[in-house]
Parts: C-alpha cells; sequence; structure tokens
C-alpha cells in the first residue's frame, strides 16, 4: 500500500484566495483525521470522520474551514477565504479496524497564504 | 483539559549516549499514549504504542515507559546515532480516539 496520500504537497497561495487540500486514506482504514501543525500551537486535531461521517469537527478554527469526506478514499479540507495565519503545515491520518489504535500519516501539506 | 508536556525541548548529546525524553500529561485517564518521530519536513512516524493498561513497550533500541497514575512517560533510546537526530513528539489518546500532542523534544546527536 501506498500509504496515506496529500496533495498538493506545497500550496503558495494570496490572502482571501479558496485552498483545497486533498486526501487519501489507506485502503481498508475507516476513520480520517486532519491536523494542523504551526509552530506556535504545535499539533491539532481539526477534524475526524468515521465511516465518512464526521464526528468531531470542534478543532476546526473558524466558519472559513470546512471538511469533506464524499467516499472512503477521499477526503478534503477547504479554507475558503484564506489568511496568513493560515499558514501551517496541515496533515492527514488514517486508522482502520486492524491497525489498533495507530494511526498513520500523510506526508502533509505546507501551504503558505501571502 | 488534558496537556501534554514535553521535557527538554531540545537536546544534544554525542552519538553512542544512552538518552531519556520525558513526557507528562495532566489527565490520567487515558486510552493509550503514543511517541512519534518527525524528520524535518516530513510526516510523522509512529514508534511506540503503550496501551493505558501496559507499562512499556519495546521496538529495537527504543524503549517506552508509561505510569499512568503519575502522568508520566519516558522514552529511552539506547545507543544514540546521528540516525536518531529528529523531533520526537507524544501525545495521548482519550476515550474519543482524539491525540491530544506535546509540542516535542528536538533530538540532535552529534557524531
Amino acid at each position: 500500500d501506498a500509504g496515506v496520500i496529500q496533495s498538493p504537497r506545497h500550496e503558495v497561495t494570496e490572502m482571501g484566495q479558496e485552498v483545497t487540500l486533498r486526501c487519501k486514506p489507506i485502503s481498508g482504514h475507516n476513520s480520517l483525521f486532519w491536523y494542523r501543525q504551526t509552530m506556535m500551537r504545535g499539533l491539532e486535531l481539526l477534524i475526524y470522520f468515521n465511516n465518512n461521517v464526521p464526528i468531531d469537527d470542534s478543532g476546526m478554527p473558524e466558519d472559513r474551514f470546512s471538511a469533506k469526506m464524499p467516499n472512503a478514499s477521499f477526503s478534503t479540507l477547504k479554507i475558503q477565504p484564506s489568511e496568513p495565519r493560515d499558514s501551517a503545515v496541515y496533515f492527514c491520518a488514517s486508522h482502520g479496524p486492524l491497525t489498533g489504535d495507530e494511526q498513520f500519516f500523510g506526508p502533509g501539506t505546507r501551504l503558505t497564504v501571502l | 483539559k488534558q496537556e501534554v508536556t514535553q521535557i527538554p525541548a531540545a537536546l544534544s548529546v554525542p552519538e553512542g549516549e544512552n538518552l531519556v525524553l520525558n513526557c507528562s500529561f495532566t489527565d490520567s485517564a487515558i486510552y493509550n499514549l503514543q511517541w512519534f518521530r518527525q524528520d524535518p519536513g516530513k510526516g510523522l512516524t509512529s514508534l511506540l504504542l503503550i496501551q493505558s493498561s501496559q507499562r512499556e513497550q519495546t521496538s529495537g533500541r527504543l524503549n517506552a515507559s508509561l505510569d499512568k497514575s503519575s502522568g508520566r512517560s519516558t522514552l529511552y533510546i539506547a545507543a544514540s546515532q546521528p540516525g536518531d537526530s529528529a523531533t520526537y513528539l507524544c501525545a495521548v489518546m482519550g476515550s474519543n480516539y482524539q491525540l491530544i500532542w506535546g509540542a516535542g523534544t528536538k533530538l540532535i546527536i552529534k557524531p
């Protein structure tokens, strides 16, 4: 298996633009997590899905952030409009019934909002 | 609210030394505790996972212990190598499957 796949790996955009981050979890995994990592706040959970259903989105910072999981193999995290303070590395992780409690992380998307 | 603290924030040691990284958490009602490694510009790699009922886990030169009652975990690295240089993150999982993260310890092993 290729592991968790995220795209793009790097994104540079201007303030006010819409940004869409993509994640493909490991096949067979039924939970998906979106995290954000910044120097100031470290790693924070934004939202997680179980069987494509959002379970807890209390970590989503503002209404500008939205996430979807239309099927078991794809999820998006959208920021509209983006702001410079959204600059961070965004990680996606997945977990499945056969992995115990271990979460497998993607390589992350480094977002820079100018 | 669960808080996770890692000490020290950074550590630099000569190659070959044994070393200990510390992690503490404020709420002992955890489901498990996990140690991760993060290389610069890369994702996170799970190193060890200790269930709340366990006291320690070992993988190669790594040994992680858990004392839930005191809210502490240690990651012991034996015979350190330059390839061990990375940031080590501790995370605790509550019953809601959410991971609460420490800020990490940046480890540098000098050849």
